[in-house]
């Protein structure tokens, strides 16, 4: 079966810092990936998807940017963060696109991120 | 811009009772639809997809409405472990969440 790792969990970073978070996925080849966040009372806002290696899309233009540097992994970096970046960032995974394909999406567990 | 309407609630509801959540989309090119839900400070879960022929999960039931743009979950006798907020979601490869209703079953 699948599962989809997200790490760290939590993390308490100061304004200026820079991020690395890193998603893997087990159990599948050649998924979609993706990178949301969940800001205090909001919804899911869609930051990167990526439907192969070194293959990412942008969403919301930000200091934030993602890479995928193997099938499986996908790690979303920022070399200055902003308190505005604080929240519940998900990584979530999909089957590969085309007729036929799966459209739901898995999550992962999350990362809370605080901006102090 | 595509955009998946809800409302938020609460919904405070009684153990035992039928609630019934809605929802409207704006993306007449949706290919797929679903109900998420998500437990506080939590990831979100896949609960059922949703079909234009209407779909029924245990006490869960949800419907599609192409032609309105409508999406509807039904949980019937509500149990308190329902407590947690459900998510109407649309799309294709790139899904577009709604902000969520917010569930509450109450002893």
């Amino acid at each position: 079966s699948q599962t989809i790792h997200q790490w760290p969990a939590t993390l308490v970073q100061p304004v200026g810092s820079p991020l690395s978070l890193e998603c893997t996925v087990e159990g599948t080849s050649n998924p979609n990936l993706y990178w949301y966040r969940q800001a205090a009372g909001r919804g899911l806002q869609l930051l990167f998807y990526s439907v192969g290696i070194g293959q990412i899309s942008s969403e919301v233009p930000q200091n934030l940017s993602a890479s995928r540097p193997q099938d499986r992994q996908f790690i979303l970096s920022s070399k200055k963060l902003l308190l505005s970046d604080s929240g519940f960032y998900l990584c979530a995974w999909s089957g590969p696109s085309g007729p036929g394909g799966s459209y739901e999406q898995y999550f992962g567990p999350g990362t809370r991120l605080t901006v102090t | 811009r595509k955009e998946v309407e809800q409302d938020p609630g609460p919904f405070n509801v009684p153990e035992g009772a039928t609630v019934a959540f809605n929802c409207t989309y704006s993306n007449s090119a949706s290919q797929s639809f679903f109900w998420y839900r998500q437990d506080c400070r939590k990831e979100p879960k896949l609960l059922m997809s949703v079909y234009s022929s209407g779909n029924e999960d245990g006490r869960f039931t949800a419907q599609l409405n192409r032609a309105s743009q409508y999406i509807s979950l039904l949980i019937r006798d509500s149990k308190l472990s329902d407590s947690a907020t459900y998510l109407c979601v649309t799309g294709s490869y790139q899904l577009t969440f709604g902000k969520g209703t917010k569930l509450s079953v109450i002893p």
